[in-house]
């Protein structure tokens, strides 16, 4: 089983639709949550982190719940500019020292006229 | 004015040559990494450095040699190319990771192709 598990879509929807994605993870020491967003052939730019009491950023709400080790993200009023991929991303320490990304393998995201 | 930079942007090679790709940050970050996207789009780390100590080795062949020269650079050493080497490297940088998360950032990738 994957760390991180995501839909990898793609999702089709018409401009002005909400769309939501879900992620799974299944390491419970995982201690920080984020969705990154990358564009075709580009790299991952951070979108936002995600806390448990759940935090919106203009058209974008994330969620988290610990106990379900789910991960959500909401768009709402989808824009053609939001097209992309959306990963789903964990924060945890490692045997040994240091700490990781792990990334899902994305959800891509086409917003359509 | 580049944050975080990879040279190449693309390597085509042969099966069975050696290549380095370089990567450079200048935002003063302590810690620097390489990751691997495959073809299935699946990112993951490879190696991480702090202060140019190694800090992550994510059971990397050992035909993967990174080296850090000093804190604003960290490259990467490939010996004896395989087909399944092909995929998409970047760079990344973030301030010290070692006390907990900070935003990592990331270079714009180098694609490599291996013939």
């Amino acid at each position: 089983r994957k760390e991180v598990e995501q839909d990898p879509g793609p999702f089709n929807v018409p401009e002005g639709a909400t769309v939501a994605f879900n992620c799974t993870y299944s390491n419970s020491a995982s201690q920080s949550f984020f969705w990154y967003r990358q564009d075709c052939r580009k790299e991952p730019k951070l979108l936002m982190s995600v806390y448990s009491s759940g935090n919106e950023d203009g058209r974008f709400t994330a969620q988290l719940n610990r106990a379900s080790q789910y991960i959500s993200l909401l768009i709402r009023d989808s824009k053609l500019s939001d097209s992309a991929t959306y990963l789903c991303v964990v924060y945890r320490p490692i045997t040994g020292g240091g700490n990781k990304l792990t990334f899902g393998t994305g959800t891509q995201l086409k917003v359509e006229l | 004015d580049t944050a975080v930079s990879q040279t190449p942007k693309y390597l085509v090679t042969q099966m069975g040559n050696d290549k380095s790709i370089k990567c450079e940050q200048n935002l003063g970050h302590d810690t620097m990494y390489w990751y691997k996207q495959d073809s299935k789009k699946f990112l993951k780390i490879m190696f991480s450095y702090n202060n140019k100590e190694l800090i992550i080795n994510e059971t990397v062949p050992n035909r993967f040699s990174p080296k850090s020269p000093d804190k604003a650079h960290l490259n990467l050493h490939i010996n004896s190319l395989e087909l399944g080497d092909s995929a998409v490297y970047f760079c990344a940088s973030s301030q010290d990771d070692i006390s907990g998360y900070n935003e990592q950032f990331f270079g714009p990738g180098t694609r490599l192709t291996v013939l």
